[in-house]
């Protein structure tokens, strides 16, 4: 069965730091690329980050940008995210989603979701 | 960045109903020659749950994806239909365009049951 299971989420005060994890299984990790999208409380879906196979090409959303930081390790079928200068705007669900193979990809699995809450 | 809005932002159908849901980009959505088709796509979201992919390339259906739902569109006009609304459609829609970074998403419509 194809998974993605996140984790590292939980409660940081403003200007701390917490890394995410998203472990795969039940296909090759090393052969697709990665998103995170995030969301607020009652709010919608907000892209965050894409990484491709090799870690070599990265984007960001300006919100994160300069905190936050994607990687990944083929070896270990994990997908990071450091995040960094917390802010309470950054309080959200996030979901580690995969693109799906070949052209007009799209994010075809997502993981269950690990809350975070940036709060004093 | 490419910015989508959705339309309306909440229909009220009843099961068997056909919804028309509709997403329009501030910009063309890039589309790839080779293969056919825009970087667009609609997710389903249910209360609690992690989005679900239905339409990708504007319009091919994702795998398991009933064939009561169908998108269409290209350029900067997208639409999402459900023909005979399941019990189970009830949710929010969102759609997204992944051509160019960031890749953005539109704020949502919710079918809800009238």
């Amino acid at each position: 069965e194809v998974v993605l299971v996140e984790s590292g989420g939980g409660l940081v005060q403003p200007g701390g730091s917490l890394r995410l994890s998203c472990a795969a299984s039940g296909f090759t990790f090393s052969s697709y690329e990665f998103n995170w999208v995030r969301q607020a409380p009652g709010k919608g879906l907000e892209w965050v980050s894409f990484i491709d196979r090799s870690g070599a090409t990265i984007f960001y959303a300006d919100s994160v940008k300069g905190r936050f930081s994607i990687s990944r390790d083929n070896a270990k079928n994990s997908l990071y995210l450091q995040m960094s200068s917390l802010r309470a705007e950054d309080t959200a669900v996030y979901y580690c989603a995969r693109d799906r193979p070949g052209p007009l990809d799209a994010f075809d699995i997502w993981g269950q979701g690990t809350m975070v809450t940036v709060s004093s | 960045e490419i910015v989508l809005t959705q339309s309306p932002g909440t229909l009220s159908l009843s099961p068997g109903e056909r919804a028309t849901l509709s997403c329009r980009a501030s910009q063309s959505v890039r589309a790839t020659q080779s293969v056919g088709g825009s970087y667009f796509a609609w997710y389903q979201q249910k209360p609690g749950q992690a989005p679900r992919l239905l339409i990708y390339g504007a319009s091919s259906r994702a795998t398991g994806i009933p064939d009561r739902f169908s998108g269409s569109g290209s350029g900067t006009d997208f639409t999402l239909t459900i023909n005979k609304l399941e019990p189970e459609d009830f949710a929010v829609y969102y759609c997204q365009q992944y051509g160019s970074s960031p890749f953005t998403f539109g704020p949502g419509t919710t079918v809800d049951i009238k």
